[in-house]
Parts: structure tokens; sequence; C-alpha cells
């Protein structure tokens, strides 16, 4: 069974841009969690989306944006990309109302 | 809001056990998490509490007590691979069963 992906592996983007990232959860799963983990730091959480509707959202500026789509796919948008969104962006898919959350390798975003 | 904190750093040697403790404030309690992470790489699952007491899982532990917002991931026998950050989660009803994770504990494990 496949687990978590994420694509692509590693992104750079220069100041001003927008990046897009994407995530396919494990089959049957229908929750989709977003976190950005920036170098030496900790998970901060950036979104959460559960049979195609934003659950909750963290506390990040309207730019980072996302959705899910009908197939629990889930997409992230950053727009107007600053240096400081240089991070490991992680999704974590588990199924609705279930327990653990299991993540996939993340993408690696760079802006210079 | 919600508070989970943890240890920074800690360091044991290769053999020994290790208690990596979490404490946590929340009003909407719906589950606790440890995951492993590598440098580098995604955090892997390790454990899952909702109920008081131990669960035990190979050379891996975790123990939970809700009346004190507190949690323990204690590993034995410890190997040099084990050395990574661990990571508490919670999960909170009152954050519509949101994921949130502490700032994690960086495990060295020396020989």
């Amino acid at each position: 069974e496949a687990g978590v992906t994420q694509s692509p592996t590693h992104l750079i983007k220069t100041r001003g841009q927008q990046a897009t990232l994407r995530c396919s959860p494990i089959s049957g799963h229908t929750s989709v969690y977003w976190y950005q983990q920036a170098l030496g730091l900790g998970l901060q959480f950036l979104l959460w989306y559960d049979e195609g509707e934003e659950r909750n959202r963290g506390n990040f500026p309207p730019r980072f944006s996302g959705r899910q789509f009908p197939n629990y796919s889930s997409e992230l948008n950053v727009n107007a990309l600053e240096l400081e969104d240089s991070a490991l962006y992680l999704c974590a898919s588990s199924p609705g109302g279930g327990t653990e959350a299991f993540f996939g390798q993340g993408t690696r975003l760079t802006v210079v | 809001g919600q508070n989970i904190d943890q240890p920074t750093e800690m360091t044991a040697t290769e053999g020994a056990i290790v208690q990596i403790n979490c404490t946590y404030q929340t009003s909407g309690f719906n589950g606790l998490f440890w995951y492993q992470q590598h440098a580098g790489e995604a955090p892997t699952f390790l454990s899952y509490n909702v109920l008081d007491g131990l669960e035990e899982k190979g050379r891996f532990s975790s123990f939970l007590s809700r009346s004190k917002g507190y949690s323990y991931l204690l590993l034995k026998e410890l190997q040099m691979k084990d050395s990574a950050s661990y990571l508490c989660a919670v999960r909170d009803g009152n954050y519509g069963q949101n994921f949130v994770f502490g700032p994690g504990t960086r495990l060295s494990v020396l020989p």
C-alpha cells in the first residue's frame, strides 16, 4: 500500500513568486494536514482539510492557501513568496475521525 | 490555546534507558501521539495514548496521565539509530480534532 506522497521533493523559487505543493494521501484517508518546519524548528500547523472542506487553519497569513480535491489529494499554494518561507513542508493524512496521522517525505522549498 | 512542552535536548548512552517527558494544556484532549523524526526526514508514528496508563511496543513505551496533562516516552536498550528528534503531539477536539505538535526533543545516543 502506498504511503503519503508529496511532490515535488525540492522546489526553488525567487522572492515574490508563487509555489504550489501537492500531496496524495494514503488510500481511504479523507483528512490531509499541512505543516511548515523551518530549519531546526518544530512543526507549525498550516491547514487541515477533510472531505473536501477546510476544517482548521493555523496562524499564517492569507497568502498561504490550499484546497482538497474530490479524490482527497491536496494542494498548498504560497503566494508572494518571502525568504522566510524557506522550509520543509510536510503533509500528513489520517482516516476521517481516525487516530494517528502518517507523514509524507515533504517538499523542501527554498526561496532565493 | 494549546501549550505543549518538552525538553529541548537530551543525551544518553548506548544500551541505557531514557525517558522523554511531555506536558500539555488543553481543554479538549482527544489523544496524545509520539513521533520520531531523523534529521531531514519526515516524522514517523511511534505510539498513541488516549486513556491513562502505559502502552508498550517493543523497546518503546508511552505513558499518559490525563489529569496531570503529562506523558512520557520511554526508550529501552538504546541504539545509535535512536538518535533523532522525538515529537509529542496532541489531538484537540476544541480545535476540530487537529494535531498540534510540541517543539520536539533532540536525543543524542553516545557510544
